[in-house]
């Protein structure tokens, strides 16, 4: 079956310093992966869309890099964090299959910046 | 205008009522439609799926989709404490394309009162 790892998951940074956020799927090959940031009253915003090794799509400017270095790992990157980067990090990867795409999530990395 | 709009709520309703909650989308190439539930510090779980127009049911669940109106619609019934949660709607456009990507609704917080 299929699983997916998202660590660590509470993290607490002081401003201005570096982010390094990891997430794995297993059972799977060639999934899309996603990373998304869930902000206190501002909902699920995709920040990162991966179809491949190498192949990353931005979809919203911003203080945060992501890389895909394997088939199923997926990193969310950041040289200096900023207060408005505190929120809950989710990732996940998709699927698609006869009648439906679906994504299935980490349990999240709450960050808070200070 | 956002490709998916719902209401943040929260929204309240006493135990054994029927919860309405909607989204409305402005991308006519959606097809697939898809209802998460995501319990607080966890990730989101799919919870219900459709594709094109029309309903699904399943247990207390109906899900609903009106194509012509772009508007998607899921119905809790017989409501229960344990409904209490974060209910986003999701949507994507096309199966077995690599560019599939999911979009999602900000959320709705749904409260449950006893």
């Amino acid at each position: 079956s299929q699983t997916i790892h998202q660590w660590p998951a509470t993290l607490v940074q002081p401003v201005g310093s570096p982010l390094s956020l990891e997430c794995t799927v297993e059972g799977t090959s060639n999934p899309n992966l996603y990373w998304y940031r869930q902000a206190a009253g501002r909902g699920l915003q995709l920040l990162f869309y991966s179809v491949g090794i190498g192949q990353i799509s931005s979809e919203v400017p911003q203080n945060l890099s992501a890389s895909r270095p394997q088939d199923r790992q997926f990193i969310l990157s950041s040289k200096k964090l900023l207060l408005s980067d505190s929120g809950f990090y989710l990732c996940a990867w998709s699927v698609s299959r006869v009648g439906i795409t679906e994504a299935f999530f980490g349990q999240g990395t709450r960050l808070t910046v200070v | 205008q956002k490709e998916v709009e719902q209401d943040p709520g929260p929204l309240s309703v006493p135990e054994g009522a029927i919860v309405s909650l909607n989204c409305t989308y402005s991308n006519s190439a959606f097809q697939y439609f898809m209802w998460y539930r995501q319990y607080s510090r966890k990730g989101p779980e799919l919870l219900m799926y459709t594709y094109s127009s029309g309903n699904k049911e399943d247990g207390r669940f109906t899900a609903q989709v009106d194509k012509s109106s772009k508007y998607i619609s899921l119905f809790i019934r017989d409501s229960q404490p344990s409904d209490s949660a974060t209910y986003l709607c999701a949507m994507s456009a096309r199966w077995g394309n690599r560019d599939d990507k999911i979009i999602f609704g900000k959320g709705t917080r749904l409260h449950i009162l006893p």
